[in-house]
């Protein structure tokens, strides 16, 4: 199946820092990725689908100045956590969708854990 | 807007034996229906999914799903667990419009060998 990276897998920033994550298909191209966030025993919740070439479309309650998304190119989005502050320390978590396959299916990279202090 | 409630939190279980874990969905159109597994430590794996057909679908591990339009529901099942099936458990549904999945709480299942 397709494959979805993120970097970095974990992160320690300090309170009032910019942290940036990106997201990379490795082996395919995709128009559309989406962030999500999962807090500790919770599900996932999106924040974010970010298209190849225009704004990204924020979930409702999710301030997209603070989480800027960027999909620069078909292969890599990166998120940016802006002025954060401890509450923002959650796992992130991108997923693609590959456009070559028969069905619409999503392939989700291995998350990023984020922690401020 | 499209809404998906998984009833179980938290599921023990002893190893052979029997499991169904319940999915139901809201949505008013056609739906594209997801189950996905996170083992310890890693990232989400797709376990089957139904978008047509045979309302019966089988997955990867053993694992098979049966949508039944009229319960707007898409359980997952197996008959056998395995200690190797310790993991938590997503259902997901996407709507006819838009790219959109929506999870559901997941399922934490705990198989004791």
């Amino acid at each position: 199946g397709a494959v979805v990276s993120q970097h970095p897998s974990r992160v320690i920033c300090k309170s009032g820092t910019s942290v940036k994550i990106e997201c990379r298909s490795l082996d395919f191209q995709a128009t559309t990725m989406f962030w999500y966030r999962q807090f500790p025993k919770q599900s996932l919740m999106l924040m974010a689908t970010s298209n190849e070439g225009s704004k990204a479309t924020y979930e409702q309650g999710v301030e997209k100045d603070k989480f800027l998304i960027n999909h620069a190119s078909l292969t890599l989005s990166t998120l940016t956590v802006t002025s954060a502050h401890p509450e923002d320390s959650s796992f992130y978590i991108c997923s693609a969708r590959d456009p070559r396959g028969s069905v619409d299916e999503q392939y989700f990279g291995p998350g990023t854990r984020l922690t401020v202090t | 807007a499209q809404s998906v409630s998984q009833h179980n939190h938290h599921v023990i279980l002893s190893e052979a034996a029997s499991l169904e874990l319940g999915c139901n969905y809201s949505y008013g159109g056609t739906v594209n229906l997801f189950w996905y597994v996170q083992y310890p430590g890693q990232h989400l794996q797709l376990l089957l999914k139904y978008f047509s057909g045979d309302p019966l679908v089988k997955g990867i591990k053993g694992f098979e799903a049966e949508f039944i339009k009229s319960k707007f529901s898409f359980n997952l099942r197996k008959p056998s667990v395995q200690w190797s099936d310790t993991a938590e458990y997503f259902c997901a549904v996407k709507g006819d419009a838009g790219n959109m999945l929506t999870f559901g709480g997941g399922t934490r299942l705990m198989v004791k060998p």
